[in-house]
Formats: structure tokens, sequence, C-alpha cells
């Protein structure tokens, strides 16, 4: 399978709640980052996953939690929601290695926080 | 002071013209990333740089490592170009990328 698909597109959670978002990567690609797009702002790092392990991390809390099973999909979790952590949510994969492009970047979902 | 700065932050032109976009980073890094968001939110990657200069397209983007400073260009421009370009920098360690806060261009036709 070729690209990197995100589920939901777009998803509307109360404040308190819990969220699981989700991506599948290219066949291949061991390494997925997450990152939180607010509005008008650029990307920012979340974490990192090598090989089913974190691997690198930026500035979040605790609540920001991931996973990556072996069949190249990752979940990012969020407990506890805050009206901050309404963003655009996007994971990008790569085989770990050089590459033309280094990066393929999923469209993302965007999560809304009421 | 941000690690990295694109310019111009806006940026309206005529379909045909020639765009250029700039970006200058001040820390070291391993390579450079051009990106193209359009607003849906997904992101492409255009190019990833660690010297000279690659074309794919209409689409061309230079480095200087010495001097810090990427260019993104766009010759004869036409309005399915229009979107947020982001330059992100690449400090080769634990998948960090550094995002410029992007370009949103708009081509006129």
């Amino acid at each position: 399978e070729t690209g990197v698909t995100q589920s939901p597109t777009h998803l509307i959670k109360t404040r308190g709640q819990q969220v699981t978002l989700r991506c599948s990567s290219q066949s291949g690609h061991n390494t997925v980052s997450w990152y939180q797009q607010a509005l008008g702002q650029g990307p920012q790092f979340i974490f990192q996953y090598y090989r089913e392990e974190e691997n690198g991390r930026g500035n979040f809390p605790p609540r920001f939690s991931g996973l990556q099973f072996p069949n190249y999909s990752s979940e990012l979790n969020v407990n506890a929601l805050e009206l901050d952590d309404s963003a655009l949510y996007l994971c990008a994969s790569s085989s770990g290695g050089p590459s033309n492009y280094g990066y393929t970047f999923g469209s993302g979902t965007r999560l809304t926080v009421v | 002071k941000n690690e990295v700065e694109q310019s111009p932050q806006n940026l309206t032109a005529q379909e045909g013209e020639f765009i250029t976009i700039n970006c200058s980073y001040s820390v070291g890094i391993s390579a450079l990333h051009w990106l193209q968001q359009h607003p849906g939110g997904g992101i492409v990657s255009l190019f990833m740089l660690s010297s000279g200069k690659k074309k794919h397209g209409r689409l061309i983007a230079t480095i200087n490592i010495q001097e810090k400073h990427s260019s993104l260009h766009i010759t004869a421009s036409h309005p399915r170009d229009s979107a947020v370009y982001i330059c992100a920098l690449d400090r080769g360690s634990q998948g960090n990328l550094i995002f410029g806060k992007g370009t949103k261009l708009s081509v006129k036709p």
C-alpha cells in the first residue's frame, strides 16, 4: 500500500474526554512522527516512533501518548482533552534512511475540542 | 528568535509570474524540506535538500548551507500552485522537524 492514511479526518470531542487518532503508513516505513498544527501556525513535533518504541519527544505533556504496531500503523492518544488541543494532527512516515523526499505526510485529522 | 523564518508570509501573484519564497535558519541542519499544504490540511513533500539545487517540473529549490538560506522558486505560476509553502529543518535526530510558519501563496488567473 502506498501513501499515508489518517483517520478520522474530522472529530469533535468534549473537554475532558479521551481521543485516539490513527495513522496507516506505507509498507516498509518503520518510522512515524506525529505533529500538532494549530490554526495559522507551523506543525509542532509531538513524538516519533521507530520500530514500535518512542524515539524522541517534543514539548508535550504525558497525556499525549502513542503506539506503533508491526503492520506500520500507529496511534496518537490524548487524555483529558483541553480546548487548546483543538488542532490539525499530522503523521509523517519514513523508511528511516535517506530518500529523495524523506517523509510522506498524511492528510491529517482535524480535532475540535468543545 | 525563531530558528526558522520564512518570507514573505503572504504572496499574491498573477498567473505566469516567477515566484520566490525564502527560508532562513539559524541552527545546524542535516537537510531542509520544502512542503506544500493545501487548504484541506494535507502536506505534500516537495524537496529534501542538503546542498545545491533540485528541480522538479516548474519547481526549483536551492540551499546555501554557509549562509543558512534556502529558496523555493516556481516558474510560470498557475492558480493550482495556490497553497501554503512551508520550509522545515531536519536536524537529523529523532524526527524532530522544525517547521516555519509558512508562506501563503495565491496565484490569480
